[in-house]
């Protein structure tokens, strides 16, 4: 079955300890990204990947790290989490070439809390 | 710039009643769109997208929206609601160049019986 696979689903941790977040996808797709959702805010990109080895800042990258050694796994990384990264997050990834490979394939979410 | 944006913040509609939800878009070239629904506690489902030609969409669960151009508009509908269809439902298209899909902020969809 074709599917974005994150872990751990849930995760509540305390300020300044480091963690990962993990992204499978067993597409073969080369476009990876982060998304943060927050209420009222949508959602919003944090970083994303164009092919292994190959990544760039979406709109608030600020406080994580990503990285893309496989192109299967797509791993956001928060440093010293804060609070203010309390947040659902979604891993996507998509596949290049024609145009229906616009359509992004979403994971189901990662919840995180911050204290 | 390239954006989307939903106008409803929350709408309540009653079993069996038809549906529509707003979206409008700022694009300046024909833009690929897509309706996405977030179920409580669930990851995002692609509901249909619109690439270019027929300006009526079909998707699954029986939604359908319609693409017009004069209106900058990309509105989900649906005949007859279930109460299974309340949900979150985001409006969506991609940001060229960047691999970003830009959401509109969503819509909450409650449904009443």
């Amino acid at each position: 079955e074709a599917q974005v696979t994150q872990n751990p689903r849930y995760l509540i941790t305390v300020t300044g300890k480091k963690l990962t977040v993990t992204c499978s996808q067993n597409m073969n797709h080369e476009y990876m990204s982060w998304y943060r959702q927050d209420p009222g805010l949508g959602l919003r990109q944090i970083y994303y990947s164009m092919n292994v080895e190959v990544t760039d800042k979406g709109d608030v990258p600020e406080g994580y790290k990503v990285s893309r050694k496989e192109k299967r796994n797509f791993p956001l990384i928060l440093e010293s989490p804060s609070p203010n990264q309390t947040s659902l997050y979604f891993c996507a990834s998509r596949s290049s070439g024609t145009k229906s490979s616009y359509e992004q394939y979403f994971g189901p979410g990662t919840r995180l809390t911050v204290t | 710039a390239q954006s989307v944006t939903q106008p409803d913040i929350h709408i309540t509609v009653s079993e069996g009643a038809s549906l529509e939800l707003r979206c409008n878009y700022s694009y300046g070239a024909t833009p690929y769109l897509f309706w996405y629904v977030q179920s409580p506690g669930q990851g995002l489902q692609l509901l249909l997208k619109y690439f270019s030609g027929d300006t009526l969409v079909q998707g699954i669960k029986g939604f359908e929206a319609e693409f017009k151009r004069s209106q900058s508009s990309f509105n989900l509908r649906k005949p007859s609601v279930h109460w299974s269809d309340a949900a979150e439902y985001f409006c969506a298209g991609p940001n060229f160049g960047n691999e970003k899909l830009t959401f509109g902020t969503g819509t909450r969809l409650t449904i009443i019986p």
